[in-house]
């Protein structure tokens, strides 16, 4: 069964600073991986994903992600946090799919972490 | 393009009563999600369609849950009767095929008292 843990349900950083946010995987299959940004009373936006091509994913709003097999981490960065980054972020790894496969929606969602940054 | 859209946006009702929410995807896509987020947990899914047809609703309390998708476009999801432990939001997501990004609604906050 595939779980994801987010290490700190709350991140808080200084504008400019390097914002990294943990995410480890548990996958019975080779993962397709997520990274999800909500917004205030919003729905989920994609921010990246991996889906085994480039270990190195670069996403929108200037945020990066690696996928390390050996240490099943696909840990969310941004070199320099902005006040508009403020939100929650979700990692999410890719259920497999009924028909075979990989499925871009059905997916198991880390718990969160809230990104607080401070002027 | 427009999004997926969701009614109502927030709705409050008393245990034991029925509630329905509402999903309109994005024109052409054959794949629709209900997804379940309880405050201070991530997303979790309780059915998927594609088309008109459940592909996994493994996840879904058939007890008291049920979705349709009748006609291959919107989809209707329902609680009867509603328990406190319901209180969440719920998100509809859409992708053209199962194979490519899904997009999400802005979900409705259920709460139940």
């Amino acid at each position: 069964a595939q779980s994801v843990t987010q290490l700190g349900s709350h991140v808080s950083v200084s504008e400019g600073a390097l914002v990294l946010l943990r995410c480890n995987y548990s996958s019975s299959v080779p993962p397709y991986l997520f990274w999800y940004v909500q917004y205030p009373n919003q729905g989920l936006q994609l921010l990246l994903k991996y889906t085994s091509a480039a270990t190195l994913v670069k996403g929108i709003n200037g945020f990066e992600a690696e996928f390390k097999k050996s240490e099943t981490s696909f840990h969310l960065t941004k070199p320099s946090a902005h006040m508009s980054d403020a939100a929650e972020y979700f990692c999410a790894v890719s259920d497999p799919s009924n028909a075979g496969g990989t499925s871009y929606g059905k997916l198991t969602f880390g718990q969160g972490t809230i990104l607080t940054v401070h002027p | 393009e427009a999004g997926v859209a969701q009614s109502p946006r927030y709705k409050i009702i008393e245990k034991r009563q029925s509630v329905a929410f509402w999903c309109n995807p994005i024109s052409g896509h054959a794949t629709l999600y209900w997804y379940q987020q309880i405050l201070g947990q991530g997303p979790k899914l309780l059915i998927q369609f594609q088309n008109n047809g459940v592909v996994d609703d493994s996840q879904l309390p058939k007890d008291r849950f049920s979705a349709e998708r009748l006609k291959g476009v919107d989809s209707t999801l329902k609680i009867q009767p509603a328990k406190l432990e319901d209180s969440a939001v719920y998100l509809c997501a859409s992708s053209f095929v199962e194979n490519t990004e899904a997009f999400f609604g802005q979900g409705t906050r259920l709460t139940v008292v």
